[in-house]
This record gives C-alpha cells, structure tokens and sequence, in this order.
C-alpha cells in the first residue's frame, strides 16, 4: 500500500488554467505539506496542515488554495495557471506536533506539472 | 545565501569508495533531516537527527549543534545509491523544513 499518494503523476495544462492535484496518507498522520520543487530541484514548502487547520503558509501566490476535507487529504488547487507554475509538486506528510517523530516527513510520488 | 549549504553539489565516486557529503546552516534548528531523491523523482526520508550520529546500513549520519554542521557518510558505495541527497533543517515548532540544495551522487562501476 502506498503511504503518500498523489495524483495525477503527470500535469499538461495550458496558461489560465484551472487544475488539481489531490493526496491522500493512510498514514494515520496529523500533519500534510506541499512543496513545489523547481526546475534546479530545489525543494520549498508552500503550505502546511495540521488536523485540517493551516499552519504554513509561504509567500505563495493565492492562486493556489490548498483544502484539506479531512486529515488524510490535502488537495492543491491553481488558478489561472501560468508558465510560472511549472515545477513538481510534492505532498508529504508527518505525524505533527507532540509525538515523537514528529517530522519525519513521509513523500508521495510527485506530480510534474508543465504549463504550456 | 541559502539558509542551508551543502558540499559538493556534485559527487562522482567508483563503487566502494567511501563518500562524505556535507551541510552547514545558518539557523537554530530542533532537528536536521537527510532525504534522497532517485533519478525517478521520488523522495525517501533518510535520517532525522537532533544531536550525535545515526546509522542504518551503509549510512552514518553525523551532527554537530555548534558548529552547525552535519554530513552523509555511505560507506561501500554502490552504484544503486546514485541520487540527490538532500540536508533539510527545521525551525520552529510549526514542522517547517528548508531544504539546501541538494547533492548530486553518481556512482560508477
């Protein structure tokens, strides 16, 4: 069974787009993150959500709006998508604050979105 | 400058040798993490670590509060552990991770 899965595993959309990316932990974990990987693999969180509330949120444009329904999902969705936006974006999750590996993070897979 | 610095950004070793990678940050943090990244993309947590040294397998993680230091060892390379590996430091209490830049590792034959 796959601890961290995200779909789709690959994303070609065109500039002003509306997209989603879903994932799901069957983890039992408290905590889900986003991070947007560029294109020189540099990895940097967008946002994060523990038990379904918002605790991260990077200077990230609000065309994407992360909702997480419950604490085993946390979808992202974008907004008049933009060449800008092409990258690949990883959803992790941790089992949050208190307990005691609180931060090792579990990955999914990734999902490279390209905006053409 | 990047909170988080690792060294080199590219590693080329034969297979056996032993390699070393390295990362220095900046920051107070409460934990370092060490992740790899296969040529396929996906992410693997390797080591968390807070104080001292950590070993699983071939793998020695080290730390060094003060200095502000950590490095990867892999003893016996072989050529499938050819990634990035990836420092990641956290701050704070809110979970957030910043990662360096990455090391690229080939192994050869």
């Amino acid at each position: 069974d796959t601890a961290v899965s995200q779909t789709p595993k690959y994303l070609v959309t065109q500039m002003g787009n509306d997209k989603s990316i879903k994932c799901e932990q069957n983890l039992g974990h408290d905590t889900m993150y986003w991070y947007k990987q560029d294109s020189k693999k540099f990895l940097k969180i967008m946002f994060s959500y523990n038990n379904k509330e918002l605790i991260i949120n990077e200077t990230v444009p609000n065309r994407f709006s992360p909702k997480s329904p419950d604490k085993a999902h946390l979808n992202l969705h974008i907004n008049s998508l933009e060449l800008g936006d092409s990258a690949v974006y990883f959803c992790a999750s941790s089992q949050g604050p208190g307990r005691p590996r609180s931060t090792e993070a579990f990955f999914g897979q990734g999902t490279r979105l390209t905006v053409v | 400058k990047n909170e988080v610095e690792q060294s080199p950004q590219n590693l080329t070793a034969q297979e056996g040798e032993f390699i070393t990678i390295n990362c220095s940050y900046s920051v107070g943090i409460s934990a370092l993490h060490w992740l790899q990244q296969h040529p396929g993309g996906g992410i693997v947590s390797l080591f968390m670590l807070s104080s001292g040294k950590k070993k699983h397998g071939r793998l020695i993680a080290t730390i060094n509060i003060q200095e502000k230091h950590s490095s990867l060892h892999i003893t016996a390379s072989h050529p499938r552990d050819s990634a990035v590996y990836i420092c990641a430091v956290q701050t704070g209490t809110a979970s957030k991770l910043t990662f360096g830049t990455g090391t690229r590792l080939q192994v050869t034959l």
